[in-house]
């Protein structure tokens, strides 16, 4: 089984370029997520949707947006895109909205913004 | 604010036990969580401990001290696959997941 896939693996991007990320999973999870992993800090959040049709800010959104139209797909857009948005990008999903619900996780997405 | 501490970096020999601890200090608590990350993958689930005490799974055992804010993960006849970082998480008053930057596990023969 997939699981969750994320589009491109990596990417090298100009700043003040538009780019979308790609998450989609085959698991029917209701819930999912963006993060963003950065050397010597903890994931954050950058936006979330717990159903199709609803999303939310996490920690950081700044810079960042996201749509749910269904519930497989996720992506995340950067619609001018900046140095400190260089990172690696995380999609993950969890069963329902419920807190304590297992987030499993996608490959991740390189990204490097010059 | 919201902190979450952990080493960033132990080694361990193979065969042997090593314990990774996490300290907290958030905005309330609903939860720890622990996960695995190998160089260049995703996480994946490990552990959540809502309650003080020991949970064991196999090889690991996760550990919860809510009044000290204190948490660890005990790895035991460590495997050369256990090389891998190991994040905690908590909860905090939102139901948002903390994470920690996570500890870094080298496993030596």
């Amino acid at each position: 089984t997939a699981g969750i896939t994320q589009a491109p693996t990596s990417q090298i991007l100009a700043a003040g370029r538009s780019m979308t990320l790609r998450c989609t999973q085959d698991m029917r999870h209701n819930a999912m997520y963006w993060y963003r992993q950065d050397l010597g800090l903890g994931l954050r959040l950058i936006h979330y949707s717990n159903t199709a049709g609803t999303t939310g800010k996490g920690e950081v959104p700044d810079g960042y947006s996201v749509s749910r139209a269904n519930t497989d797909d996720f992506p995340l857009t950067l619609a001018s895109a900046v140095p400190s948005q260089t990172s690696v990008y995380f999609c993950a999903s969890s069963d329902s909205g419920e807190f304590t619900d297992t987030q499993y996780f996608g490959p991740g997405t390189r990204l490097t913004v010059l | 604010g919201q902190n979450i501490d952990q080493p960033t970096e132990m080694t361990a020999t193979e065969g042997a036990i090593v314990q990774i601890n996490c300290t907290y200090q958030t905005s309330g608590f609903n939860g720890l969580f622990w996960y695995q990350q190998h160089a260049g993958e995703a996480p994946t689930f490990l552990s959540y401990n809502v309650l003080d005490g020991l949970e064991e799974k196999g090889r690991f055992s996760s550990f919860l001290s809510r009044s000290k804010g204190y948490s660890y993960l005990l790895l035991k006849e460590l495997q050369m696959k256990d090389s891998a970082s190991y994040l905690c998480a908590v909860g905090d008053s939102n139901y948002q997941l903390i994470w920690g930057a996570g500890t870094k596990l080298i496993i030596k023969p």
